[in-house]
């Protein structure tokens, strides 16, 4: 099955700067990478997504890459904020027959300074 | 984005009883539903994925007698904790599949956070 591995696991940053959080997965199969934010004690939220056959996308302050050959995935945000502070979750899914099962990556708590 | 809500959102009970948690998908139809189990500070792992008229599949180290799951419709499916022990307490949270606007995406229910005493 799928394998997805996430680094760092902590990471602290001053406001206004940048985060990087990278993942890495396995399954050659997989083509949708969607990345989540979870508050505490909260559900996940889709904060954005990239499919395999697209290497970047952005959305005002975050954005995602895509290596497919390397078999990597990074989240970026930009000019970061107090209200970023949270968990983040990459993820590696099969789209197909009807249905998305996601196998998740162990998680950033960001923690962002004012 | 979809709507997927989870019932109870936060139980209590005692050891021995049997907890059932409620996941629907309220304005699209889920072809597939997965569990997952959250411990604190750690990620979510998937513990069962169930299709809707079929007998849900396990993920390995999940034992299938203790954690009931029922997917009688498209908007519902149900997980429910079997003589719960301590161990069990945990945050469990479904997710939803199927199609909408013509992608497929996955939705979380807000969780459910059983604590068994």
């Amino acid at each position: 099955g799928e394998n997805v591995e996430q680094h760092p696991s902590t990471l602290s940053v001053q406001e206004g700067d940048s985060a990087v959080i990278k993942c890495t997965y396995s399954d050659s199969a997989s083509n949708y990478f969607p990345w989540y934010k979870q508050e505490l004690g909260k559900r996940p939220q889709l904060i954005i997504d990239i499919r395999s056959n697209v290497g970047e996308k952005k959305d005002q302050r975050i954005a995602v890459t895509l290596n497919k050959t390397a078999k990597h995935f990074s989240l970026h945000i930009t000019e970061t904020q107090p209200e970023d502070s949270a968990v983040y979750f990459c993820a590696a899914s099969v789209i197909g027959g009807g249905y998305q099962k996601v196998t998740f990556g162990i998680g950033t708590k960001l923690q962002v300074i004012p | 984005g979809a709507v997927v809500s989870q019932h109870p959102s936060w139980v209590i009970c005692k050891s021995g009883t049997s907890v059932k948690i409620e996941c629907r998908s309220l304005d699209f139809q889920a072809t597939t539903m997965f569990w997952y189990r959250q411990f604190p500070k750690q990620s979510l792992m998937l513990m069962a994925t169930s299709n809707e008229g079929s007998k849900a599949t396990y993920e390995q180290g999940v034992e299938k007698d203790k954690f009931l799951i029922n997917h009688a419709s498209l908007t519902l499916s149900t997980l429910t904790v079997t003589s719960a022990h301590p161990e069990d307490s945990s945050f469990y949270i479904c997710s939803a599949s199927g199609q909408r606007t013509g992608r497929t995406e996955a939705f979380f229910g807000q969780g459910t956070r059983l604590t068994v005493v």
